[in-house]
């Protein structure tokens, strides 16, 4: 069983729809991160969060550190923002993240 | 600042051959690291630096070498290609502690005939 799950794998929405990735850990952790990755493109990191809630924008990232699991939600979603999300984790002594397989969200107009 | 650049962007080796993989990066970070990414598969990390000097192993460190001889640089060798390691290499960089936020190369397609 992989240290980090992410569901759903695959995501597909309608322009402005809201929508939830959900990000779910088995290790005691620092802090988790959600990171974003277009096609082809590089790995951009939109929230690191260790408790309670960060929004910036239209997206939200929350965690629950008791119940080992995260959400990042998207308002009013845009096909821009069609990408893999990846969530991961860090902590320990290990200096490393533990990566999700990430969830692939495709939005469309 | 740069952040984190990656040399090269693009890269096709035939089996055997070598090549170096360069990670330079101007936040004055002291841990790096080295991913793959494969389709189905995610990140997996290769190697890992924690400062100027050291490394360590990841994941999947068979067939690769890593140098940090400067703190800001961290070279990732293949010394004989292999198709296996087709794939696209991060680099990464942040600093000291755990809650601190990863820094993302933009990233080297290697393919390996």
């Amino acid at each position: 069983k992989n240290e980090v799950e992410q569901s759903p794998q695959n995501l597909t929405a309608q322009e402005g729809e809201f929508i939830t990735i959900n990000c779910s850990y088995s290790v005691g952790i620092s802090a988790l991160h959600w990171l974003q990755q277009h096609p082809g493109g590089g790995i951009v990191s939109l929230f690191m969060l260790s408790s309670g809630k960060k929004k910036h924008g239209r997206l939200i990232a929350t965690i629950n550190i008791q119940e080992k699991h995260s959400s990042l939600h998207i308002t009013a979603s845009h096909p821009r923002d069609s990408a893999v999300y990846i969530c991961a984790v860090s902590g320990g002594s290990n200096y490393k993240l533990t990566f999700g397989k990430g969830t692939l969200l495709t939005v469309n107009p | 600042n740069a952040g984190v650049t990656q040399t090269p962007k693009f890269r096709v080796l035939k089996t055997g051959q070598s090549m170096t993989l360069l990670c330079a990066q101007d936040m004055n970070h002291e841990y790096m690291y080295w991913y793959r990414q494969d389709p189905g598969m995610g990140l997996r990390l290769i190697h890992y630096s924690v400062g100027e000097g050291t490394t360590a192993k990841g994941e999947v460190p068979d067939g690769y070498n890593v140098s940090r001889l400067k703190k800001q640089n961290f070279l990732l060798g293949l010394e004989s290609a292999a198709p296996s390691q087709t794939s696209v290499y991060f680099c990464a960089s942040r600093r000291e502690a755990n809650t601190d936020t990863q820094y993302f190369g933009p990233g080297t397609r290697l393919t390996v005939l």
